[in-house]
């Protein structure tokens, strides 16, 4: 089964760097795409970006240059950074899985295994 | 970016109920919407891919409908363990946008 985990730290201060961790088990991140989506207090959504099976990102145009998705293969992980961070990324992260579905009328990808998620505040 | 109003933000409504709610795009998304149910403390859940597919496992009291920019979801008989919040998502073009979230509470 394949199964994702957020690890990183809780509390990030004003101006520096949030560094997250998605650790995959059960499913190579070499296949599909592994995306970034996050949850601000008050339950808005926001995508943030994925990294695909060849290591090519997207990334949402709103977090410009701050955002980067690395990933480590022979681990099994991918990795979420975010420069110079505010309290108004205080919010929960979450990796999930894009993944592919084969339909008659053609390929249709959606977010199908998600992590727990982890909250992280940004805070002095 | 497109914007997906969801509405209503919330409902009260009673085990048994039938419940439904929208989401509408400001632009032609296609059928590329898909349907979330996340409950307190936990990660979302795919229920309805492609405006109108149900996903693996999914109960078929959970439906969903639409095209083009109005997408609707229905639970035809609501039950306890349907508490959650839903949001719809559009993947039809970058940045992928979620709606707002339609919080289901018991009346």
């Amino acid at each position: 089964e394949v199964q994702l985990q957020e690890s990183g730290p809780g509390l990030v201060k004003p101006s520096q760097s949030l560094s997250l961790t998605c650790s995959v088990t059960g499913y190579s991140i070499t296949s599909n795409y592994w995306g970034w989506i996050r949850k601000f207090p008050g339950n808005k959504m926001e995508w943030m970006g994925y990294i695909s099976y060849s290591g090519s990102t997207s990334y949402n145009p709103s977090l410009k240059s701050r955002i980067s998705i690395t990933r480590d293969t022979s681990k099994n992980q991918f990795f979420l950074q975010l420069n110079s961070v505010t309290t108004e990324d205080t919010a929960t992260y979450y990796c999930a899985r894009y993944g592919e579905i084969v339909m008659p009328t053609g390929d249709y990808w959606y977010f199908d295994f998600w992590g727990p998620g982890t909250m992280v505040t940004v805070s002095s | 970016d497109i914007v997906m109003t969801q509405s209503p933000t919330s409902m009260s409504i009673s085990v048994g109920d039938r419940v439904t709610m929208n989401c509408k795009a400001s632009q032609n998304v296609g059928s590329n919407v898909d349907w979330y149910q996340q409950k307190t403390g936990q990660s979302p859940k795919l229920l309805i891919y492609k405006a109108s597919n149900r996903y693996t496992g999914v109960p078929d009291r959970f439906t969903g409908s639409g095209s083009g920019t109005d997408f609707t979801f229905t639970i035809s008989n609501m039950q306890a363990e349907d508490l959650a919040v839903y949001y719809c998502m559009q993947s039809n073009s970058y940045p992928f946008t979620f709606g707002s979230g339609t919080k289901l509470e018991i009346k």
